[in-house]
C-alpha cells in the first residue's frame, strides 16, 4: 500500500464548476496535510495546508480533513482554466524524521 | 516570503562526472530537503538535513551525497553520474506552520 494515494486522473471539469480532488493516507499517526499545485515544467506551490479534521477555505479553495477515515480531499469552487494543472497531496510523517511523503498527483483539466 | 533558489535550471553532464547541485534558502530555516520527480513515480525524499552538518538519508539516497556547511546552503551531491538519475531535482526549505517551500528545480540529464 502506497502511503499516500491520489487518483491520477486525468479529471476533467468544465469552466464554473466544482473541481474535487481526494487523497488518502496510511499513517495514522500523521498530523500535517498539504495540497501543492503544480504546472507543467514548474515546481510544486503550496496552496493549502490543514493540521486538524474538518474543513479549511481559502478563497476558492477549500480543504477537508478526517483523520477518522485518513482522508483529505481539495474542492476548487468556481474553477477557471488557470487552475488546469497537476495537484499534489502530501502528508508529513512524525514517525522518525519529520518529512513529507507526496501522493503521485491528479491532473486537473479545466474545460472553458 | 521564503525564497528558495537553485542554482541551475538546466543541466546537461556526462556519464561518470561528478555533479553538484546547490541550493539557498533565505529565511534562516533549520530543515531542508532534496526531492527528484519522475513521471509515474512522482517525488521522492532523497536526503534530508535538520541543522548543518545533519543529515539524514530519505527514501532513494543510493548515488548522492549531501553537504550543509552553513545553515542557509544545501548541496546535493551525484558521486558518479549515471543516465538513471536523469531526472528533475527539487530543494525544499521548510517552515513551522507554514509548510514546504520548493525551489524552481533543476532539471539533469546525463548523458
Amino acid at each position: 500500500q502506497k502511503e499516500v494515494e491520489q487518483n491520477s486522473g486525468p479529471l476533467s471539469v468544465p469552466e464554473g464548476a466544482i473541481a474535487s480532488l481526494n487523497c488518502t493516507y496510511s499513517d495514522r499517526g500523521s498530523q500535517s496535510f498539504f495540497w501543492y499545485r503544480q504546472y507543467s515544467g514548474k515546481s510544486p506551490e503550496l496552496i493549502m495546508s490543514i493540521y486538524s479534521n474538518g474543513d479549511k477555505e481559502d478563497g476558492r479553495f477549500t480543504a477537508q480533513l478526517n483523520k477518522a477515515s485518513q482522508y483529505v480531499s481539495l474542492l476548487i469552487r468556481d474553477s477557471q482554466p488557470s487552475d488546469s494543472a497537476t495537484y499534489l497531496c502530501a502528508v508529513e510523517r512524525i514517525q522518525g524524521a519529520q518529512k513529507l511523503v507526496f501522493g503521485q498527483g491528479t491532473r486537473l483539466t479545466i474545460n472553458p | 516570503d521564503v525564497k528558495v533558489t537553485q542554482s541551475s535550471r538546466y543541466l546537461v553532464k556526462r556519464t561518470g562526472e561528478k555533479v553538484f547541485l546547490e541550493c539557498v534558502q533565505d529565511m534562516d530555516h533549520e530543515n531542508m530537503f532534496w526531492y527528484r520527480q519522475d513521471p509515474g513515480l512522482g517525488l521522492r525524499l532523497i536526503y534530508f538535513s535538520y541543522d548543518v552538518k545533519m543529515k539524514e538519508k530519505g527514501d532513494i539516497p543510493e548515488g548522492y551525497s549531501v553537504s550543509r556547511e552553513k545553515k542557509e546552503r544545501f548541496s546535493l551531491i551525484l558521486e558518479s553520474a549515471s543516465t538513471n538519475q536523469t531526472s528533475m531535482y527539487l530543494c525544499a526549505s521548510r517552515s513551522r506552520g507554514y509548510g514546504y517551500t520548493f525551489g524552481s528545480g533543476t532539471r539533469l540529464t546525463v548523458v
